[in-house]
């Protein structure tokens, strides 16, 4: 099993649509980061939390620690969002572990 | 302020070669993290530098070594290139080890034929 389970792996939605990517892991951790990665290979950091909720823009990332799970919220969801989505946890200062990645596509 | 910039884009190498890749941090940051990003394996972590130290290291090979000059700016070398050394090689830089607020590159693609 990995430390690490994303899902769903792949998700559809229309323009519009709100949209939710679950991470679920299975060590103690000292904090979680969200990461969008666009065709051609480029990853952008979207949010590190360590407890509660964050919120950049259209998106909101929350975290229960004692259930070990995250989620990422996209609002009002557009093209443009069109990624692959990647949860990583970290242990302490330890390596980063990396959930398989939930590949978004948002039509029109 | 300049981004993560990773060389080359992109290198084709032939088995039992060996490659070297570059990463330039941002300004000001002297961690630096390698991560291999395959289809069937996806990332994961290779080695993380900070200080010109070795802080933490994945699960590879001794083919795969790294090193990070006074300046920040890292590279890493594989030796003995297979064919399942090909991948999309992605650094990483930030101001602490963790990495938190990490900035990556657009990565090195590296084909083995």
């Amino acid at each position: 099993k990995n430390e690490v389970e994303q899902s769903p792996q792949n998700l559809t939605a229309q323009e519009g649509e709100f949209i939710t990517i679950n991470c679920s892991y299975s060590v103690g951790i000292s904090a979680l980061h969200w990461l969008q990665q666009h065709p051609g290979g480029g990853i952008v950091s979207l949010f590190m939390l360590s407890s509660g909720k964050k919120k950049h823009g259209r998106l909101i990332a929350t975290i229960n620690i004692q259930e070990k799970h995250s989620s990422l919220h996209i609002t009002a969801s557009h093209p443009r969002d069109s990624a692959v989505y990647i949860c990583a946890v970290r242990s302490g200062l330890s390596k980063l572990t990396f959930g398989t990645g939930t590949r978004l596509q948002v039509t029109l | 302020k300049a981004g993560v910039t990773q060389t080359p884009r992109y290198l084709i190498k032939t088995r039992g070669q060996q490659v070297t890749l570059s990463c330039s941090p941002i300004s000001g940051h002297r961690s630096v993290s390698w991560y291999q990003q395959t289809p069937g394996q996806g990332l994961q972590f290779l080695f993380e530098y900070f200080s010109e130290t070795q802080r933490n290291k994945g699960n590879f090979p001794g083919r795969f070594s790294g090193r990070q000059f006074s300046n920040s700016r890292s590279e890493m070398n594989v030796s003995t290139l297979e064919l399942g050394d090909s991948a999309l090689y992605l650094c990483a830089s930030s101001l602490g080890v963790g990495g938190d607020g990490a900035f990556f590159g657009q990565g090195t693609r590296l084909t083995v034929v």
